[in-house]
């Protein structure tokens, strides 16, 4: 089966401090990847998505791919109360029929 | 403009009954994908639809069965409720374009429609 798999937490970090979360996925042919927020009762949010190795950046959001090693990161710089929520990593596996798999994500919590 | 619509937003129905749920994608979009999310976990992939084609299907019972319209709207619709059913129902649109070759596969998630099952 593939799989992604995170950390389920909790995670707490201090206000401005940087959150790390990660990810890694069994499918090493998998070729697009996404950070989704999900706040407590509500739908994921898409926050970020990557297919190349290296660093993204937007804001104060970086996803780092790194398929040699079959792992995805998402680092939160100047973390937010506001930014308190689980995060999901998601993977589009190879020959799928453009599903997601998703893992179960980690809860954060970013300490006033 | 408007995101991916579902209705309805909470449903409760008994064990052995049919339910089925609704989903409007942004306009544009003509993928559709439904997932299903059990409480602390992440989504699971139900049914993916293009130009209404089946595309994907998940490792569900044959209980759930899915369409997509010509409008690109799209129904999931389970029978013979189980319990284990009970869970928040998801919505994906996806702007995919027939050509693509590498499957971004970019979803944008609506609000989705809490089904509980007594």
């Amino acid at each position: 089966q593939k799989e992604v798999e995170q950390n389920s937490g909790p995670l707490s970090v201090p206000e401005g401090a940087i959150a790390s979360l990660n990810c890694t996925y069994s499918d090493r042919g998998s070729q697009s990847f996404f950070w989704y927020r999900q706040y407590s009762g509500k739908s994921p949010e898409l926050i970020m998505f990557i297919y190349s190795n290296g660093d993204k950046e937007d804001g104060r959001f970086t996803a780092q791919l790194n398929k040699a090693s079959q792992y995805v990161s998402l680092l939160i710089r100047d973390s937010q109360p506001s930014d308190s929520a689980t995060y999901l990593c998601a993977v589009n596996p190879s020959g799928s029929a453009r599903q997601l798999t998703f893992g179960s994500g980690t809860q954060l919590t970013v300490l006033p | 403009d408007a995101g991916v619509t579902q209705s309805p937003t909470h449903l409760i129905k008994t064990r052995g009954q049919h339910v089925t749920l609704r989903c409007s994608p942004i306009s544009g979009h003509k993928s559709v994908s439904w997932y299903q999310q059990v409480l602390g976990q992440g989504p699971q992939f139900i049914f993916q639809y293009y130009e209404k084609e089946e595309r994907g299907r998940g490792n569900f019972p044959d209980r759930f069965s899915a369409r997509q319209f010509p409008n690109y709207s799209s129904e999931l619709n389970v029978n013979a409720l189980l319990l284990g059913d009970s869970a928040l129902y998801l919505c994906a649109s996806s702007p995919l374009k027939r050509a693509e070759i590498i499957a971004k596969n970019i979803q944008y998630f609506g609000a989705g429609t809490r089904l509980s099952v007594l």
